[in-house]
């Protein structure tokens, strides 16, 4: 298994502002990943991070309100950009190979 | 478009019972399903499931995949109060962005 760690694990933020999650894996894992759970909802997949390359978007997602970065094999960042208060959201970053995701502890956004 | 879906939402039942959850799935490419137990921010992971009829076992839970009727379960034995979480099912596919897709998850309560 991998142990995923984020940072900040929560937050409050301004409209308007921007912030960067960090997501960091304790070992090389193939693929990368940013969901985000809105309260009382499930998980909904952003975007996978693509090592040395643009992230690949899923629908309803764009990369200049979710730029993510991915420099090497363990960390990733994703960057919630302008935000309003519909932002507001847990946002968790997941690692793993093959068919097996392991998740990190999740960042609580609040935006005011 | 890739949809998990799982019943019941929401269960309440009282501690020493036994549960079944249940995660129907449409996807393309199927490849696996998982199961996660979400508590407060980052959900757990429990079982990957790939071949049908073959029921995975941790404990006093397990899970079995019918990859015909499109479908699986996940059973709890006798149920403890600490088994109280929201459960999830995700599917992953060959298609998209190779995430997961999230059905709704089911709210399971368990009471002394």
């Amino acid at each position: 298994s991998a142990v995923i760690s984020q940072k900040p694990s929560r937050d409050i933020c301004q409209r308007g502002t921007s912030l960067t999650i960090q997501c960091q894996v304790d070992s090389q894992v193939t693929m990368m990943f940013w969901y985000r759970q809105q309260p009382g909802q499930s998980l909904t997949l952003i975007a996978t991070a693509n090592q040395g390359s643009e992230a690949t978007y899923e629908s309803g997602f764009v990369i200049d309100k979710f730029p993510i970065s991915r420099p090497n094999l363990t960390f990733s960042t994703l960057t919630v950009s302008n935000m309003s208060p519909e932002d507001s959201s847990i946002y968790l970053c997941s690692a793993g190979h093959s068919d097996t995701q392991y998740f990190g502890p999740g960042t609580r956004l609040t935006v005011l | 478009e890739d949809k998990v879906v799982q019943s019941p939402l929401s269960l309440v039942v009282h501690e020493g019972d036994t549960v079944t959850l249940n995660c129907s799935y449409e996807v393309t490419n199927f490849r696996s399903l998982l199961w996660y137990k979400q508590e407060k921010k980052a959900p757990t992971f429990l079982f990957m499931l790939t071949s049908s009829g073959i029921e995975k076992k941790s404990g006093r839970l397990s899970s079995i995949l019918d990859k015909k009727e499109l479908f699986s379960i996940l059973n709890i034995t006798a149920t403890q109060t600490g088994d109280s979480a929201i459960y999830l099912c995700g599917s992953y596919s060959g298609g998209g962005a190779d995430g997961l897709t999230f059905g709704k998850g089911t709210h399971l309560i368990i009471q002394p």
